[in-house]
């Protein structure tokens, strides 16, 4: 059965922190992607990936990292730089094609990040 | 600064009435449109798009508008059913952005349908 896993699906950073949050997809797609959702706000792209080790900024790449070592995983960590990261963070994937118009994004189920 | 809103937060319908979401642009260089839905503690999923060289798309009971020269985009959803009771977003593709996944989403508007 083919998706993407986030986990955990809560987690809670102390002052300080680094935390990193899991992605993971069996869909055999190119390109992943994280985004952040506050609330009253539509998703805010982080950071994405179209291809192994090789990744991009987003909108609001600041005070987080990522990694793209297998295609599979696309973990994201939230650093202490990142001075609110309460927020709901959701990862998604795509098939990649040069040339082609925007493919829809897959959606995982997402993590609530919360600050103690 | 909003370049994809959504300007009802909420709406509220009957069962088996039509249900219309709106959406609107402010960037004239987006090339393509998605609607996603999303339930509570899920992640969005796909339900339908439209390109910009097109005024109409129609998938079911759901049906997309574009109304280019009022950057206005709309979905229509009829017969509505109460499992159609969610957040809906907004999104758009800006031109050059293909394949890169960066979508501009709007702030969503939460749909509940009443049986």
């Amino acid at each position: 059965d083919g998706g993407i896993t986030q986990s955990p699906k809560y987690l809670f950073r102390k002052e300080g922190q680094n935390v990193t949050l899991s992605c993971e997809q069996n869909l055999n797609h190119d390109a992943m992607y994280w985004y952040r959702q506050d609330p009253g706000q539509g998703l805010r792209l982080i950071y994405y990936s179209q291809i192994v080790n090789d990744f991009q900024k987003g909108d609001i790449a600041e005070g987080y990292s990522v990694s793209r070592e297998k295609k599979e995983s696309f973990p994201l960590t939230v650093t202490s730089a990142q001075k609110n990261p309460t927020a709901f963070y959701l990862c998604a994937s795509s098939i990649f094609y040069r040339d082609r118009q925007n493919e829809k994004l897959f959606f995982g189920s997402g993590t609530q990040l919360s600050v103690l | 600064d909003q370049q994809v809103k959504q300007n009802s937060p909420s709406l509220s319908v009957q069962e088996g009435r039509i249900s219309i979401l709106n959406c609107d642009y402010t960037n004239s260089m987006f090339d393509y449109f998605l609607w996603y839905k999303k339930y509570p503690a899920e992640g969005p999923t796909f339900l339908i798009s439209i390109s910009s060289i097109k005024d109409k798309n129609e998938d079911g009971r759901f049906t997309v508008f574009l109304n280019k020269s009022a950057k206005h985009l709309s979905l229509h959803i009829v017969p509505s059913q109460p499992g159609d009771s969610a957040v809906y977003f907004c999104a758009a593709v800006p031109l050059g952005s293909s394949n890169t996944g960066k979508l501009i989403f709007g702030q969503g508007t939460t749909l509940q349908v009443k049986p």
